[in-house]
């Protein structure tokens, strides 16, 4: 079981480069989140999702977009890279609203904006 | 809103000492606790939880108590070893549902032989 999957596990963006974060799941879980953290802070929620097709803004979603086209996948998009979105970026994910102790982390993606 | 602080690190341990992290809440409900631990290289990983005051987590011999009249939720390990070497991170549940958590800002732990 894989659990959380996030790729890659580290990039280095220039200034107003754009990329995909992806993250997949294979746990049939209908929730799943983008945290990043910043050194010394612990983690912000960027955007959350509560099944296929539905998202919504956490508190830190400026400069991001997600979609959820299918239960497994939760990708976030970097359009225009900015220095102050260097951080460590993590997808999570849990089955059902109620059982926060079920959340599952990936390992994180480090991204560094040049 | 709702907010989590915990004390800065690094704390810096021998091993077998006593291990305390503070933890302190703010928050309009009634969340559950959490202290969540990230190793090197790896991503956040559940180590205890409380759902009501009073209520005590434990696991891999660490402690914490809901303490609903200090808002409180401080993260207690009798002995620690070597491989207790983490990042510890002390979360609540966000009002509104969905599982949504709020972060301490976490605390460095380094204990030597």
């Amino acid at each position: 079981n894989a659990g959380v999957t996030q790729t890659p596990k580290f990039r280095i963006l220039k200034i107003g480069q754009s990329m995909t974060l992806q993250c997949a799941q294979d746990m049939n879980h209908n929730y799943m989140y983008w945290y990043r953290q910043d050194p010394g802070m612990g983690l912000k929620l960027i955007y959350y999702s509560v099944g296929a097709g539905i998202t919504d803004k956490g508190e830190v979603p400026n400069g991001y977009n997600v979609s959820r086209s299918t239960t497994e996948d939760f990708p976030l998009r970097l359009e225009l890279a900015a220095p102050s979105q260097t951080s460590v970026y993590f997808c999570a994910s849990s089955p059902l609203s109620g059982v926060a102790e079920k959340l599952f982390f990936g390992s994180g993606t480090q991204l560094s904006v040049l | 809103g709702d907010s989590v602080t915990q004390m800065e690190g690094p704390v810096t341990l021998s091993e077998e000492a006593f291990l305390t992290i503070n933890c302190t809440y703010t928050a309009t409900g009634y969340p559950s606790l959490f202290w969540y631990v990230q190793y090197p290289g790896e991503g956040l990983q559940l180590l205890l939880k409380a759902t009501k005051a009073d209520d005590k987590g434990s696991n891999k011999g660490f402690e914490a108590t809901y303490r609903k009249e200090t808002t409180s939720f401080h993260l207690e390990k009798g002995s620690v070893q070597v491989s207790d070497s983490a990042v510890y991170f002390c979360a609540l549940s966000e009002a509104g549902g969905y599982n949504k958590l709020i972060f301490g800002a976490g605390t460095r732990l380094a204990v030597h032989p």
